[in-house]
């Protein structure tokens, strides 16, 4: 059974700081890897999608990159801002078997302070 | 248009009421979802409809029932909720299954009194 373990759980920073969310799953046999952001109380927007044979994405500050072997994926942000407070889920679709279902780390909630 | 919109944006009921919630896209896209999100908890798969044809069903209690009357429309249909079903209804969809970004909704924020 896929998991999915998002660390840290919360992150508080200053502005303008560079910062790393990480994203471990445990079975490397993954179809795409994705990163949602979330505001308190409303849904998820997607981010960055990265697909099973990519080794990065990148739009706009964010970054993310994959290493499918190793099962981790990082969300990489630049010049952070207070606008980017929120909280950040990754998700994988395992490859093989039904490609419906995506799998969901628990979130790191990031603060990021003026 | 590039969204998925739900109503209504909060719903509270009785646990002998009957209500529904709407999701509708007009993206074309053929697959679509149900998630439950409880407070500060990752979103959990409820059920995924792919080209109107109910192809997951995460073992949801049968108070729960989805439809798909056509390929932009999924509604769900509450009846004899319980005070835990309390939650936010995130739907989202996809192009086609598996394939894409997944692009979610606002949510519908139940409460079951």
């Amino acid at each position: 059974k896929q998991e999915v373990t998002q660390i840290p759980a919360a992150l508080s920073v200053p502005e303008g700081e560079n910062l790393v969310l990480n994203c471990s799953f445990t079975d490397s046999a993954i179809y795409n890897l994705q990163w949602f952001r979330q505001d308190p109380g409303k849904g998820l927007t997607s981010l960055l999608l990265i697909q099973s044979s990519q080794r990065e994405q990148t739009s706009g500050r964010l970054n993310a990159s994959l290493d499918k072997s190793s099962g981790r994926s990082t969300l990489y942000i630049a010049a952070s801002q207070p606008g980017d407070s929120a909280t950040y889920l990754c998700a994988v679709v395992n490859s093989g078997g039904s490609n419906y279902k995506l799998t969901f780390g628990k979130g790191t909630l990031l603060t990021v302070n003026p | 248009d590039t969204e998925v919109t739900q109503t209504p944006k909060h719903l509270v009921m009785g646990m002998t009421n009957k209500k529904s919630l709407k999701c509708e896209q007009h993206m074309g896209h053929r697959a679509m979802y149900w998630y439950k999100q409880k407070a500060k908890k990752p979103p959990e798969l409820m059920f995924v409809y792919s080209y109107e044809k109910l192809s997951i069903n995460e073992s949801v209690p049968s108070r729960f029932s989805p439809e798909c009357p056509n390929s932009s429309l999924l509604n769900l249909h509450l009846h004899a909720l319980q005070p835990e079903d309390s939650a936010l209804y995130l739907c989202a969809s996809m192009i086609q299954p598996g394939a894409n970004v997944l692009t979610f909704g606002a949510g519908s924020r139940l409460t079951v009194l």
